[in-house]
């Protein structure tokens, strides 16, 4: 069955510096879909960054990149320069890639942002 | 476009009764997903339409629970005899099915129920 695993609760991170939050996976499909999703205080859900399962390059969108490591099952948020603005519920999610077009997101990472 | 559109905002009912849900997804969007988020945690997958079928049921779905997309547009979720442990956020997303792999889904605001 499919999971996923986010581990961090919660994070700290200091105005300007750049954070890492976790992602594992698990999946038996050699083609799937990775995403990372924000969550602000207001609630609603919004995409950051996509990675496919097939792609050699790390995804990156503006300050957010993706760590992808296929072998580990590992897909970590990168936020560069944090902002005040950063301080959010974060998402990883999977969407099977054959067959099915389901996406399970993990349990989430609460992000403080510290002025 | 205005985006997925859910109705209503807030839901306050009390235990035993009925309440419906309506989604309007993205009007060239032809998937359509419910699922469930309760307080700090990650959305629950609870169902998915392609047009107007039906396609995943998740076995957190139970049989006081049901959707329809009549005619492949908008889409209702019906939940029978509330219990408290319903009350949760119900989040309605839809995505294309274009070329691309990536297919993000969209998100509505939300339907909170709170149940009594």
């Amino acid at each position: 069955a499919q999971k996923i695993t986010q581990t961090q609760p919660g994070m700290f991170v200091q105005e300007k510096e750049a954070v890492t939050l976790d992602c594992t996976y698990d999946t038996s499909d050699q083609s799937y879909g990775l995403f990372w999703y924000k969550q602000p205080s207001s609630g609603e859900m919004i995409f950051l960054i996509y990675q496919g399962s097939y792609d050699e390059q790390n995804a990156t969108e503006g300050r957010y990149s993706l760590n992808f490591q296929k072998a580990r099952k590992s897909a970590n948020l990168v936020i560069s320069a944090s902002q005040l603005g950063d301080s959010a519920m974060y998402f990883c999610a999977m969407r099977d890639g054959t067959g099915g077009f389901k996406t399970i997101f993990g349990a989430g990472t609460r992000l403080f942002v510290k002025a | 476009d205005t985006g997925v559109s859910q109705d209503p905002r807030h839901k306050i009912t009390k235990r035993g009764q009925n309440v419906t849900f309506r989604c309007d997804p993205i009007s060239e969007h032809n998937r359509l997903y419910w699922y469930r988020q309760t307080l700090g945690q990650g959305p629950e997958f609870l169902t998915y339409f392609q047009n107007e079928a039906q396609l995943e049921k998740s076995r957190l779905l139970s049989d006081r629970f049901s959707a329809e997309r009549p005619k492949g547009s908008f889409s209702t979720l019906e939940i029978q005899r509330t219990e408290q442990g319903d009350s949760a956020m119900y989040l309605c997303a839809s995505t294309g099915t274009g070329s691309s792999g990536a297919n993000v889904l969209t998100f509505g605001a939300g339907s909170r129920l709170t149940v009594l």
